[in-house]
């Protein structure tokens, strides 16, 4: 079966800093979804690649999607306070419409 | 326009009890999905269901059970709840069964 692997799993970083967190999958990713959740809520959706080379960006907010669709990577430019929260990132289980996630990145922003 | 809304917000509930969780789904969304995060963990699927029906699901015990309406909300229930089913319960909703998944704010069940 599919695994996420997220890294690192904790990040503490002082405000206005860049950061980056991964995720890599066991097996070819076809469609990955990069959520966030504050503590004990739910998740807000960010943004989906489906492409290997494939980037989007959304505010300060950069998602990328390997050639080889195993990995993809979440970059965050000048971090705020607001940025703190966990990031999950999730794929498709084969051709079915489940989800399968990483168990998070938790990242917290120092002013 | 409402996105995905859940009740009750919390429950706290005893070993062997019933529970019943409800879900409402973004407008337009005809599919509904049940996810399980354990405290620390990223969300176990436990179910999807399109057109009324249950058509995909993870690996959870029969204890766990659906329901979908006409009007596409839907109903996750669980029987004989143990202190492990202690959880926060996510609902998504999609435009289809493959479409991105919105989620709901959850439903933090206790089981003492």
């Amino acid at each position: 079966s599919q695994e996420l692997e997220q890294s690192p799993q904790s990040l503490i970083v002082q405000e206005g800093k860049n950061l980056t967190i991964n995720c890599t999958s066991s097996k070819t990713l076809y469609g990955l979804y990069w959520y966030k959740q504050k503590y004990g809520e739910g998740l807000i959706f960010l943004m989906m690649l489906q492409k290997g080379g494939e980037e989007k960006s959304h505010e300060k907010i950069t998602a990328k999607l390997d050639e080889k669709k195993q990995q993809s990577s979440l970059h965050i430019t000048a971090s705020q306070p607001s940025h703190a929260g966990i990031y999950l990132c999730g794929a498709r289980g084969g051709s079915q419409g489940n989800l399968i996630f990483g168990k998070g990145t938790k990242l917290s922003v120092k002013p | 326009d409402a996105g995905v809304t859940q009740s009750p917000t919390h429950l706290i509930k005893t070993r062997g009890q019933q529970v019943t969780l409800r879900c409402s789904p973004k407008s337009g969304h005809d599919t509904v999905s049940w996810y399980q995060q354990a405290l620390g963990q990223g969300p176990q699927f436990i179910f999807q269901y399109y057109e009324e029906e249950e058509r995909q699901r993870g690996n959870f015990p029969d204890r766990f059970s659906g329901h979908q309406f006409p009007n596409y909300s839907s109903e996750l229930n669980v029987n004989a709840l143990l202190l492990g089913d202690s959880a926060l319960y996510l609902c998504a909703s999609s435009p289809d069964r493959v479409g991105t998944q919105y989620f709901g704010p959850g439903t933090r069940l206790l089981v003492l």
